[in-house]
């Protein structure tokens, strides 16, 4: 079952914070999230695992609540560059059920 | 240099004339899987496959066949492609996580395939 993701879409300007969430109705392994920049394929930013483990970008972070199946990516003080669509990924039935959400159009203007 | 790898990039075909998409990895990764995109509906796994010779459907499998004979290629068949498969394909590739599923996934460049 495809995860949720808010909001759809989101404008900055260059310096604000945001923040996309994701959030799943099933019990977590590990949630992933990605950037696509138009035209591009998908490039990997993060992984958080149940139990705590993550691995990822410097300038972007992000929290997973095992508890409630909820993820969030925080990007802070924004680049031009962070524009894109951020996609999460989770996985959910031990690497047999990874399904990505529909994904969070950024905006970011000068 | 670490890459996945696809080919054909650019695809334009006919009703019921098969075709591969080949997919190459030359980083030893266990895990390799393919999604289609269509506007709207984001990334939507097709097939995967977590060892050689060891493949599973994803979300949309119907219309697709995949092999995974070798440990570097994950070639994706169409054996009679319709229109309702025009999309743009990814190939991605990733080491195994300790459930066997993806850790960091590694994506190529993509086939935009046109079925007509």
């Amino acid at each position: 079952q495809q995860p949720v993701q808010s909001p759809q879409a989101v404008i900055l300007r260059e310096g604000e914070d945001a923040v996309i969430n994701c959030s799943s109705s099933k019990a977590l392994y590990s949630v992933h999230w990605y950037r696509q920049k138009h035209g591009e394929a998908p490039v990997f930013l993060m992984i958080l695992l149940k139990g705590g483990e993550q691995k990822g970008h410097e300038k972007i972070s992000a929290s997973f609540n095992e508890k409630k199946q909820q993820s969030s990516l925080y990007l802070t003080a924004s680049q031009l560059s962070y524009s894109g669509t951020y996609f999460c990924g989770t996985d959910d039935n031990y690497g047999q059920n990874f399904v990505f959400g529909p994904g969070t159009r950024l905006s970011v203007l000068p | 240099e670490a890459q996945v790898t696809q080919n054909p990039r650019y695809l334009i075909t006919v009703t019921g004339k098969k075709l591969t998409v080949t997919c190459s990895q030359n980083m030893n990764h266990e895990y390799m899987s393919w999604y289609r995109q269509d506007p709207g509906l984001g990334l939507r796994q097709i097939y995967y496959s977590m060892n050689v010779e060891v493949t599973d459907k994803g979300d949309v499998p119907e219309g697709y066949k995949v092999s995974r004979k070798e440990k570097r290629n994950f070639p994706l068949i169409l054996e009679s492609p319709s229109p309702n498969q025009t999309s743009l394909y990814f190939c991605a590739s990733s080491r195994s996580a300790e459930t066997g599923g993806p850790y960091e996934q590694y994506f190529g460049p993509g086939t935009r395939l046109t079925v007509t």
